[in-house]
């Protein structure tokens, strides 16, 4: 039980254009989700807060213009980054947080790796 | 500042010995999680500890709670090389569930 899927696994796009990774539960439902990004050998940093029918929390420092969350049903969460730059590369990761187990564990899907050419 | 203080940063031994990595905060969390991370992938779930001096044993690991529910430490008993990766401590210090990580702990495990 409690598995995230994330799609695509891996992305390579040119400068400038945008990129959509899709978070989603397979087997509960998420109420909410986060999406953090990772760099090399360094820990985990939380961008953004989802939650199900509602706007997405950014954290300070993160443009929401440019990381744009949608978090359209129970199971599904989208990252959408807009106007990608080489700085963006990295490796983003999604989680869910399993509403009915009341708990503050979350669960993490595999991850993205982006490269911004 | 982080608010889990994770040490050491980075442990190579040897397999058979042992290790022991430490999550310290000034806070109190309700719960503490342990993550494993492999390169490439995302981090999965190992224990979480939920009440003040807790123990909890998952075959050669221990993970223990401390009493005022500041810290937490992961023991290894008798690593193997498949031990190897990125552990994380992990906690949500308030009720919106946002977890904090602490900055990881590298471990290599030389066979």
């Amino acid at each position: 039980g409690a598995v995230v899927s994330q799609h695509p696994s891996w992305v390579i796009c040119k400068s400038g254009t945008s990129v959509k990774i899709e978070c989603r539960s397979l087997d509960f439902q998420a109420t909410t989700m986060f999406w953090y990004r990772q760099f090399p050998k360094q820990s985990l940093m939380l961008m953004a807060t989802s939650n199900e029918g509602s706007k997405a929390t950014y954290e300070q420092g993160v443009e929401k213009d440019k990381f744009l969350i949608n978090h359209a049903s129970l199971t599904l969460s989208t990252l959408t980054v807009t106007s990608a730059h080489p700085e963006d590369s990295s490796f983003y990761i999604c989680s869910a947080r399993d509403g009915g187990a009341g708990g503050s564990e979350q669960y993490f899907g595999p991850g993205t790796r982006l490269t911004v050419t | 500042t982080q608010l889990l203080e994770q040490s050491p940063q980075f442990l190579s031994i040897q397999e058979g010995e042992n290790l022991t990595v430490y999550c310290n905060s000034s806070s109190v969390f309700s719960s503490l999680q342990w993550y494993r991370q492999e390169p490439g992938e995302g981090p999965v779930l190992l224990v979480t500890v939920v009440t003040g001096g807790e123990v909890k044993k998952l075959k050669r690991l221990t993970f223990q709670f401390g009493d005022a529910r500041k810290d937490s430490s992961l023991h290894i008993t008798a690593a193997q090389p498949g031990d190897t990766g990125l552990y994380l401590c992990a906690g949500a210090p308030s009720n919106d569930y946002k977890l904090s990580f602490g900055a990881g702990t590298t471990v290599t495990v030389r066979a």
